[in-house]
């Protein structure tokens, strides 16, 4: 059984630059939502996609926003980004027992 | 308002001895509860969670937590930590329906000395 993979490991960018993070899901898994970790700090939910539409969103402006393919892996996309948006970004997939996979993340940093 | 307190930001412990990091929420309604570990650079990676049934569960690398309605807490304990137990655990809880999105605590660092 594969678990959940996030490509870039890393990646730097600069303010004002666009961002697209990479998801795939566990095996057998519907739902991918994403987390954004400011350092210090715990995970902080974003979205959740479940079959391909938007399920749930969290505290986050527009410029923000994913997609959801048919195989069930999720792109998270940033637009205009700010420095505040460094972090570790965590992508977690589910089914229906509600209990999150999570993926070793993405650490953005914006300069 | 939906949230999880840790109180403690860092615990050091000897390796072998106890440990119990504390966890409380504040829900509109029994929530469902996970704990999670966090090694540097890391994901997180699921210890145990509770749903319902009983109030003490057992989860993975020799420990257990106790949920505690009246005190609204979520305790994780571990009778003999072990020099590898060094990390970050973060506690969370999920709503029993809906959207499934975690709210988490801040954290709690565990320092282990040899």
């Amino acid at each position: 059984e594969t678990g959940v993979t996030q490509s870039p490991t890393h990646l730097i960018k600069t303010r004002g630059q666009q961002v697209t993070l990479r998801c795939s899901s566990q095996s057998g898994h519907n739902t991918v939502s994403w987390y954004q970790q400011a350092l210090g700090q715990g995970p902080q939910f974003i979205f959740q996609y479940y079959r391909e539409e938007e399920n749930g969103r969290g505290n986050f402006p527009p410029r923000f926003s994913g997609l959801q393919f048919p195989n069930y892996s999720s792109e998270l996309n940033v637009n205009a980004l700010e420095l505040d948006d460094s972090a570790l970004y965590l992508c977690a997939s589910s089914n229906s027992d509600r209990e999150g996979h999570f993926g070793p993340g993405t650490r953005l940093t914006v300069l | 308002a939906q949230s999880v307190t840790q109180p403690d930001i860092h615990i050091t412990v000897s390796e072998g001895a106890s440990l119990e990091l504390r966890c409380n929420y504040s829900y509109g309604a029994t929530p469902y509860l996970f704990w999670y570990v966090q090694s540097p650079g890391q994901g997180l990676q699921l210890l145990l969670k509770y749903f319902s049934g009983d109030t003490l569960v057992q989860g993975i690398k020799g420990f257990e937590a106790e949920f505690k309605r009246s005190q609204s807490s979520f305790n994780l304990r571990k009778p003999s930590v072990h020099w590898s137990d060094a990390a970050e655990y973060f506690c969370a809880v999920a709503p029993p329906s809906g959207t499934y999105k975690y709210i988490f605590g801040t954290g709690t660092r565990l320092k282990v000395l040899a």
